[in-house]
């Protein structure tokens, strides 16, 4: 299994609204990414997992919250968002050096209403 | 400041002829640079990488050049094949740092 699988691919919710974004992988690496990328922009870095932990976050509101269940899946909690949250949302993982070999997930479109 | 930058936002080209893209970075710690490519409602896959020991790395169809005095490095893709038409992106890393994505260039090849 060479890929990372993100679900859902779209996802539409309420500026009220509790939602969770998944990814997982079985490539046995140990670095996991959340990135977001609006239009005609680069992805951007939120956080970095390794080993399952949390070893960086680029001062992300505290609106979105990550976790990392185990070595395989990294989860991103979203809660009272606002519409230009609205983005797509990108996983990928490593084997540590992080910087070589990131493979991406399809990503989840989010459109905050 | 963005530390990886593609100052083209697109570029058409037609089947058959040589696609060059440019990618700048102001970073002299950066010492690993990938090269990926996404299609639309799909994540960036990788293309190429170039270690800053090499000045060149080559893959089939494309090849990546790298100038360290200049900062500046490029993907070469010859020939151009309409397959080859998606957004672009250069990143970077130095050391065990996570990769930093330039804006991307929207490569267009016209049959």
């Amino acid at each position: 299994d060479t890929e990372v699988t993100q679900t859902p691919k779209h996802l539409v919710m309420g500026m009220t609204n509790k939602k969770s974004l998944k990814c997982e992988q079985h490539m046995g690496h140990r670095a996991m990414y959340w990135y977001k990328q609006k239009a005609k922009k680069p992805p951007e870095l939120m956080f970095v997992y390794s080993y399952e932990k949390l070893s960086i976050n680029e001062s992300v509101p505290s609106r979105f919250s990550p976790e990392c269940p185990n070595s395989s899946l990294l989860n991103l909690h979203l809660h009272a968002l606002q519409p230009e949250d609205s983005a797509l949302y990108l996983c990928a993982s490593s084997s540590p050096p992080q910087g070589i070999g990131y493979t991406f997930g399809s990503g989840t479109r989010l459109t905050v209403v | 400041d963005q530390q990886v930058k593609q100052n083209s936002p697109s570029l058409s080209v037609q089947e058959g002829r040589i696609s060059i893209l440019n990618c700048d970075y102001t970073n002299s710690m950066f010492d690993y640079f990938l090269w990926y490519k996404k299609y639309p409602a799909e994540g960036p896959t990788f293309l190429i990488s170039i270690s800053s020991i090499k000045d060149k790395n080559e893959d089939g169809r494309f090849t990546v050049f790298l100038n360290k005095s200049a900062k500046h490095l490029s993907l070469h893709i010859v020939p151009s094949q309409p397959g080859d038409s998606a957004v672009y992106f250069c990143a970077a890393s130095a050391g065990n740092t996570p990769l930093v994505f330039g804006k991307g260039t929207r490569l267009s090849v016209i049959a």
